[in-house]
């Protein structure tokens, strides 16, 4: 069965600094990858998705993730990190019919 | 914009209750989900729809029923509220491409932050 794991609920950053949050997934087949943001009392956004091909994929908002079969990884990264990225982050890997499996989240704080 | 509207913002209901919860996507979407979202837990599939008047079990259906008599519209039914079903509710949909693929956004709605006491 698909599964998705974040590694870390929550990650505090300084303003500035690299943003990196873990994903890794289990498929049997060519993962469909998405990550998706979470602000406070919003739902979901797209960020960023890997179908085929490239497998460093931009994203909205200085984002981007790249996809290494090898080790199963889909880590999410931005070079500095703004206050407005405090958000709860999500991966998530697509199913039959579209419909997504998520990993737990990851709760970005980013501090002065 | 795709948009995906529930009816609610904040629900309040009693245990016991009939519980429904609305959602409407305006883009034509064959696809609806119902998740919920709870702490450290990341979104669980509740129920999914494909087609009208088609729908598939998630991960956790039990205690739950849903709806879909038109394309547009996906509810969700608590058919009789218990607190461990106080929860976020969102709803999502997505188009299905020619061929089955695979990697069409899902597009959210804001959630239905539900409490049973």
């Amino acid at each position: 069965a698909q599964s998705v794991t974040q590694l870390g609920s929550h990650v505090s950053v300084s303003e500035g600094a690299l943003v990196l949050l873990r994903c890794n997934y289990s498929s049997s087949v060519p993962p469909y990858l998405f990550w998706y943001v979470q602000y406070p009392n919003q739902g979901l956004q797209l960020l960023l998705k890997y179908t085929t091909g490239a497998t460093l994929v931009k994203g909205i908002n200085g984002f981007e993730a790249e996809f290494k079969k090898s080790e199963t990884s889909f880590h999410l990264t931005k070079p500095s990190a703004h206050m407005s990225d405090a958000a709860e982050y999500f991966c998530a890997s697509a199913g039959g019919y579209n419909k997504l499996i998520f990993g737990a989240g990851t709760r970005l704080a980013v501090h002065p | 914009d795709v948009k995906v509207t529930q009816s609610s913002r904040y629900l309040v209901k009693r245990t016991g209750e009939k519980v429904f919860l609305e959602c409407v996507q305006d883009m034509d979407h064959e696809n609806m989900f119902w998740y919920r979202q709870d702490p450290g837990l990341g979104l669980r599939l509740i129920y999914f729809s494909y087609d009208v008047k088609m729908k598939e079990k998630g991960d956790i259906p039990e205690g739950y029923s849903v709806s879909r008599e038109k394309k547009e519209r996906f509810s969700l039914i608590l058919e009789s509220a218990s607190t461990n079903q106080t929860s976020m509710y969102l709803c999502a949909s997505s188009l299905t491409l020619a061929g089955g693929g695979l990697n069409t956004e899902a597009f959210f709605g804001q959630g239905t932050r539900l409490t049973v006491v």
